[in-house]
Order: structure tokens, then sequence, then C-alpha cells
């Protein structure tokens, strides 16, 4: 089994439209992330958290909120989907030097 | 602010032949320098590191990178080129030493021809 699970791995949906990511581990890692791939652009990141009760933007937090239910879960939802969040979407870890990535969730916004 | 620049969207190389793919810095204090590799459908998995040290730092797959500090640049590298090393290749750098948040290059897709 992975050590970051991401669900779901690739999802359609409606400009508009509520859609949320979620994000699982199990390497125990206090710190967790959310990023974002476009191509030509490399990794942004969107939000992060290092501690259940730690929540942080990124770089391009606008339009995008998260949730740290527990500190194996970590989501990310999108409120009003629009068709710019079309993107590949990574999840991961970290104990303090280098991070663990999901398998990404591939998000279109049609 | 820190960075990382990766100058080559695409490098091609013939299997069995020693492959480089570039990055350079720019940090304010001491670097910390990573790389990982995307494969096809696959998340990022993480290569290798530099916090101190050596500046050749020996990585998974038989990768290794090395570190220049005249230079600024963290290039990694590879004697002997696979077919399987065909993946997309991210530098990556810690933004300050207090935290483990990573700025990412933009990539460079690695092309290992048979």
């Amino acid at each position: 089994d992975a050590d970051v699970t991401q669900t779901p791995r690739n999802r359609i949906t409606k400009t508009g439209k509520r859609i949320m990511l979620e994000c699982s581990q199990t390497k125990g890692h206090d710190r967790m992330y959310w990023y974002r791939q476009d191509p030509g652009l490399g990794l942004r990141l969107i939000y992060y958290s290092f501690d259940v009760k730690d929540i942080n933007k990124g770089e391009i937090s606008d339009g995008y909120s998260v949730s740290r239910q527990a500190q194996a879960k970590f989501s990310l939802s999108l409120e009003s989907a629009i068709p710019n969040q079309t993107a590949l979407y990574f999840c991961a870890t970290s104990l303090g030097t280098e991070a663990f990535f999901g398998q990404g969730t591939r998000l279109t916004v049609v | 602010a820190q960075s990382v620049a990766q100058p080559e969207d695409q490098v091609n190389v013939a299997e069995g032949n020693p492959l480089t793919v570039k990055c350079t810095y720019s940090v304010s204090g001491n670097p910390y320098l990573f790389w990982y590799v995307q494969y096809p459908n696959r998340g990022l998995q993480f290569l290798l590191k530099y916090i101190t040290g050596d500046n050749l730092v020996k990585g998974s797959y038989g990768f290794e990178a090395e570190f220049n500090k005249s230079q600024t640049s963290f290039h990694l590298k590879k004697p002997s080129a696979l077919v399987s090393d065909s993946a997309l290749y991210f530098c990556a750098v810690r933004e300050s030493y207090n935290t483990d948040k990573l700025i990412f290059g933009t990539g460079t897709r690695l092309q290992v021809f048979p």
C-alpha cells in the first residue's frame, strides 16, 4: 500500500462546482502539503500544515481551502471550480528534510 | 527569495552514455538542495539531497549530483543511462533554513534512446 494516498486519482468537474481532494498518509509525519503541477511551471505550493491545528497559505492559495482533520488526513477543496484550476494536484508529507508524494489527482474543470 | 532554474526543457541521451541534467540555484544562506523524479502517471520520488558535507552526493537508481558552490549549481548525473531512466526530473531548494517548504524548478524531461 502507498504511504501517501490521494483520492480520487482522476476527476472531471464542471465550472462552479465544489470539489474536495483527499489525502491520507501512513508515514506518521506531522507536516503535510498540497502542490499543484502545471506543464512548464513545475510544482507550486498551495497550502501546508505542520500540525493538526496549523494551516498556512502557500504561494497560490486563492480559490482553494484546506482542512487538516487528523495527523494523517489533509484535504484540499475548490469552493467554486474554474477551468484554470485544471491541473495535476499532489499531496506530500515530510518529517523535516525530503518530502514524500502521493500519486497525484488529475483534475479537469470543464 | 530562493529559486532554482533548470535551463533545459528536455535532454536526450543514448542508452549507455553518461547523462547530466542541469540545475542552478539562488539562495541566501546555505542551500538545501533536492532532486526528484516523476515517472508517467506517478508521483514524485525522492532521488537525493545535499544538506552539507561532500560535494558529490549519491542517490537512488545510480544517480549522483555534484554541488558546486562557486557556480551555484547542483547538476544530476549518471555514468550510464538506461531507457528506464526516461522521466521528468525536478530540482528543488528548501525555502529557508527553518522550513521544509520546497521551491521547485520547472522540470527537465529526460529521454534515453535505445
